[in-house]
């Protein structure tokens, strides 16, 4: 079965230091990824996704993610982080499963930016 | 757009009550979903619905039961509450395999 795995459940790191949040996902074949990101008391939003083609993909607000199949990777980075992107992360796989995709997420990672 | 709504925000329900959770869409997508988040379990898929009329099992249904009786609602019961069913509890919708669009949840505690 498909399974995402986010080593870090909390990251604490300094305003403007450089962060990476860690994703592997199980599958060999064909996935999409995304990474979602829920701010306190709040529904998750979609932050980017890898879906095809260029294997770097990067959001509106400074993230990127690279996708790495050869060591299933999706790690999220960011080169200077801001106090307002605390947050917890979550990664994603979106898998074909009893005729439908669904999303099967990690356990999420906690980001707490210190001033 | 509205885009994924749900009602109630907030419950509190004692041990074997029963309550409905709404959730509506308003962006026309075929597919909807009903997950659970625990602290550091991330999300658990209870059940999905690939189209109006249609519901299906995911990761965690038991006792819990879903209907699609129109394409923008997917309402998710709770015939009898249990304590291990105290969680917050996301509605989510999409129109293909791709991203998926999450409302801002419902907070339930059962006593």
């Amino acid at each position: 079965a498909q399974s995402v795995t986010q080593l870090d459940s909390q990251v604490p790191v300094f305003e403007e230091a450089p962060v990476e949040l860690r994703c592997n996902y199980s599958s060999s074949v064909s996935v999409y990824l995304f990474w979602y990101v829920q701010y306190p008391n709040q529904g998750l939003q979609l932050l980017l996704k890898y879906l095809s083609g260029s294997t770097l993909v990067e959001s509106i607000n400074g993230f990127e993610a690279e996708f790495n199949k050869s060591q299933t990777s999706f790690h999220l980075r960011k080169p200077s982080v801001h106090i307002s992107d605390t947050a917890e992360y979550f990664c994603a796989v979106s898998t074909w499963m009893d005729s439908s995709y669904k999303l099967i997420f990690g356990s999420g990672t906690r980001l707490l930016v210190r001033p | 757009n509205a885009g994924v709504t749900q009602t109630p925000k907030f419950r509190v329900l004692k041990t074997g009550q029963s309550m409905t959770l709404l959730c509506a869409q308003d962006m026309n997508h075929e597919y909807m979903y009903w997950y659970r988040q625990d602290p550091g379990m991330g999300l658990r898929l209870i059940h999905y619905s690939v189209g109006e009329g249609t519901t299906a099992k995911g990761e965690v249904p038991d006792g819990y039961n879903v209907s699609r009786l129109k394409k923008q609602n997917f309402l998710l019961g709770l015939e009898s509450a249990a304590p291990s069913q105290t969680s917050v509890y996301f509605c989510a919708s999409s129109r293909s395999s791709y991203e998926q669009y999450f409302g801002p949840g419902t907070r339930l505690t059962v006593t």
